[in-house]
């Protein structure tokens, strides 16, 4: 059963940073490409950014772009966003979420797993 | 405001059928890129619905189906029942932003 559990949210300053995990379990986390997705307030989601399996491409979104870092540790199975110089606007609950397909180079697939989220509050 | 265009609202009688369009460019739904739908329960995360325009994944009913013209596309929900009371998503790939863009939802209510 596949399980992905976020953590690493809180209150942060304008202009601060935080780093947040993603641990996943119950499938091969090194053969998937992984995003993180944020879901603001009374909106849909937004993509943030997209890193291959292997951690070899990486791809961000517009609105957090030379703000954020994605990374992995396949060793760890473990999913990371770091992010800085947060705005007001940042404020949501931020997912990780599972390819549904195998070792893609590009963010085009569909997500079959999503996290519960960890709630980041950028205030100012 | 939203790469793919949705529809704020849908609403339909049980047992009936509404279809909820994604409107999109040659950037995205118009070139190759696929187009996904996800369906959101209150409280909970999104639920994979299709996949690849017209894909269902295991345990997703018939009642649901995909499907992509040109620069648009959609889903279709037959047979309404009270719990297909939720918000929809519709996503693909963007070329000229090189990234996954979302519809901006639309909220199904069964009347």
């Amino acid at each position: 059963q596949v399980h992905l559990v976020e953590s690493g949210g809180g209150v942060v300053e304008r202009g601060g940073s935080l780093r947040l995990s993603c641990v996943a379990s119950g499938f091969t986390f090194s053969s998937y490409g992984m995003h993180w997705v944020r879901r603001a307030p009374g909106k849909g989601p937004e993509w943030v950014a997209f890193i291959r399996s292997d951690g070899s491409i990486k791809y961000y979104g517009d609105s957090l772009k030379g703000r954020v870092t994605i990374s992995r540790d396949n060793s760890k199975n473990t999913l990371y966003l770091q992010m800085n110089s947060l705005r007001a606007e940042d404020t949501g609950v931020y997912s990780c979420a599972k390819d549904l397909l195998v070792e893609t180079d590009a963010p085009a697939s569909a997500y079959d797993f999503w996290g519960q989220g960890t709630l980041v509050t950028v205030s100012s | 405001q939203s790469v793919l265009t949705q529809p704020p609202s849908v609403s339909g009688a049980p047992g009936h059928m509404v279809t909820i369009s994604c409107t999109g460019s040659t950037s995205n739904i118009g070139a190759i890129y696929d187009v996904h739908w996800y369906q959101q329960l209150p409280g909970a995360v999104p639920k994979l619905l299709i996949y690849g325009n017209f894909n269902r994944p295991s345990g997703v009913p018939d009642r649901f189906s995909g499907s992509k013209s040109g620069s648009s596309a959609s889903l279709a929900i037959t047979g309404l029942q009270a719990e297909d009371e939720a918000d929809y998503y519709c996503q693909s790939y963007d070329s000229s932003l090189d990234g996954v863009v979302f519809g901006g939802g639309t909220t199904l209510t069964v009347l």
